[in-house]
């Protein structure tokens, strides 16, 4: 079974452009997962999807958003790029949100560099 | 909301040792779970052990062990027989549900740093 996996794994832009990430999770997982990671702040969560819908977002502003497709693969938009927004940016996906043991598996990341 | 708090910025172990990396939790939660992760310089976060809070028993899964103290909140990771494969960052995990829905998150601590020495 193929892992998570995301696309591009690097990616270089200035500020004020936007950029688009994407994941595709374990076939049959419906939960998808975004997290930023930074030396800074550490891990944070950005939002979940299941089954298409946005079902929760973390402390992060407008510019950054989200969607889900009906095959479970996710993107991730972040417009208006600023220095800030450098970072790894993970993917998770869960086969059924919730539960005791609700492992996450992760997707190697996208590096996102801003200039 | 829960907190994972993660002591050990770095450690240092010799090859074939164990060596044991720190973890304590807040939470207000009766049911909750514990995940450690790995993530090599690659940036892939690895699952390498879960312990739930009504497990009775310690987990252990190969080499790894997870020694559980549900009174002092702490869920220490114990590598045994460290290899130089085990070099990279480990960081500690809890389960935070969002929404009765089933929507949760995990909230990770700041992490440690293992470097094996051979």
């Amino acid at each position: 079974k193929a892992g998570v996996t995301q696309t591009p794994r690097y990616l270089i832009k200035t500020r004020g452009q936007q950029v688009t990430l994407s994941c595709s999770p374990i076939s049959g997982h419906r939960s998808v997962s975004w997290y930023q990671q930074t030396p800074g702040q550490g891990l944070q969560f950005l939002f979940e999807y299941f089954s298409e819908t946005q079902r929760n977002k973390g402390n992060f502003p407008g510019r950054f958003s989200g969607r889900q497709f009906s095959n479970s693969r996710s993107e991730m938009n972040v417009s208006t790029l600023e220095l800030g927004d450098s970072a790894l940016y993970l993917c998770a996906s869960s086969p059924v949100a919730g539960g005791p043991k609700t492992e996450q598996f992760f997707g190697p990341g996208t590096r996102l560099t801003v200039l | 909301a829960q907190k994972i708090t993660q002591t050990q910025p770095g450690m240092f172990v010799q090859e074939k040792e164990a060596v044991t990396l720190d973890c304590t939790y807040d939470t207000s939660d009766q049911s909750y779970g514990l995940f450690w992760y790995k993530q090599p310089s690659s940036g892939e976060m690895i699952f390498l052990i879960y312990q739930g809070s009504y497990d009775e028993q310690n987990a252990t899964e190969g080499r790894y062990s997870l020694n559980f103290q549900k009174a002092r909140k702490s869920a220490n990771l114990v590598i045994s027989a460290s290899q130089l494969g085990d070099s990279a960052m480990y960081f500690c995990a809890m389960r935070e549900i969002l929404t009765q829905g089933g929507s949760e998150k995990l909230v990770f601590g700041k992490g440690t740093k293992l470097t094996v020495n051979p």
